[in-house]
């Protein structure tokens, strides 16, 4: 069954200092990859998305990940965190085919920044 | 061009009683999609809509309902509401599932005391 595992439940980091938020998922086939941030009482934002092609991505707001098949991971990175970067951030899969397909979502790391 | 509004923002139900949440997908755009997420956890696929039908579902019972109307816009229903089912609910549009392009809205947040 497909699944996505973000070890890190909390983690909090000094502005300024760089960031890599853990992501593990378990697919049997190619997959789609993504990562949202969701503010508080906020809906959820697209950071990048991994279908295929160069396995480092870059996306919005300074942020970049990275696919390893090899590991099974999808870690996203940025190089220096800024105050408003604190938010929670999820790991998706997309699972399904053709017009029914659905996105399996970790469990989140939440980022607080230190000033 | 418009994003994917939800309604309303917040709502405060009794269980047993029964809910309807809307959503008016981006323009454009033919594809519902439904989520559950609850406090401190990842979203839970409810149920996706396209062009008016139902084509793939989550695990939740029965009584999680939806509707996709001729604008692409959403309903989901909720009967016989129970405490479990207090979540932020979270209305994701497409099109055509392709790419899995979602654009979410901001979510209702279900309180069921």
């Amino acid at each position: 069954a497909q699944s996505v595992t973000q070890p890190d439940i909390h983690i909090t980091v000094s502005e300024g200092a760089s960031l890599e938020l853990r992501c593990n998922y378990s697919y049997g086939a190619t997959p789609y990859l993504f990562w949202y941030v969701q503010s508080p009482g906020q809906g959820l934002q697209l950071l990048l998305k991994y279908f295929s092609g160069d396995t480092l991505v870059q996306g919005i707001k300074g942020f970049e990940a990275e696919f390893k098949r090899s590991q099974s991971s999808f870690n996203l990175r940025k190089p220096s965190v800024h105050w408003s970067d604190a938010a929670e951030y999820f790991c998706a899969v997309g699972a399904g085919a053709g017009n029914n397909r659905k996105l399996i979502w970790g469990l989140g790391t939440s980022l607080a920044v230190n000033p | 061009e418009t994003g994917v509004t939800q309604s309303p923002t917040h709502l405060i139900k009794t269980r047993g009683q029964q809910v309807t949440l809307r959503c008016s997908s981006q323009s454009g755009h033919n594809t519902v999609s439904w989520y559950q997420q609850a406090l401190g956890q990842g979203p839970q696929f409810i149920f996706q809509y396209y062009r008016e039908e139902e084509n793939g579902r989550g695990n939740f019972p029965p009584r999680f309902s939806g509707l996709q109307f001729p604008n692409y816009s959403s309903e989901l229903n909720v009967n016989a509401l129970e405490l479990d089912d207090s979540a932020l609910y979270l209305c994701a549009s497409s099109l055509d599932g392709a790419g899995y392009g979602y654009t979410f809205g901001s979510g209702t947040r279900l309180t069921v005391v």
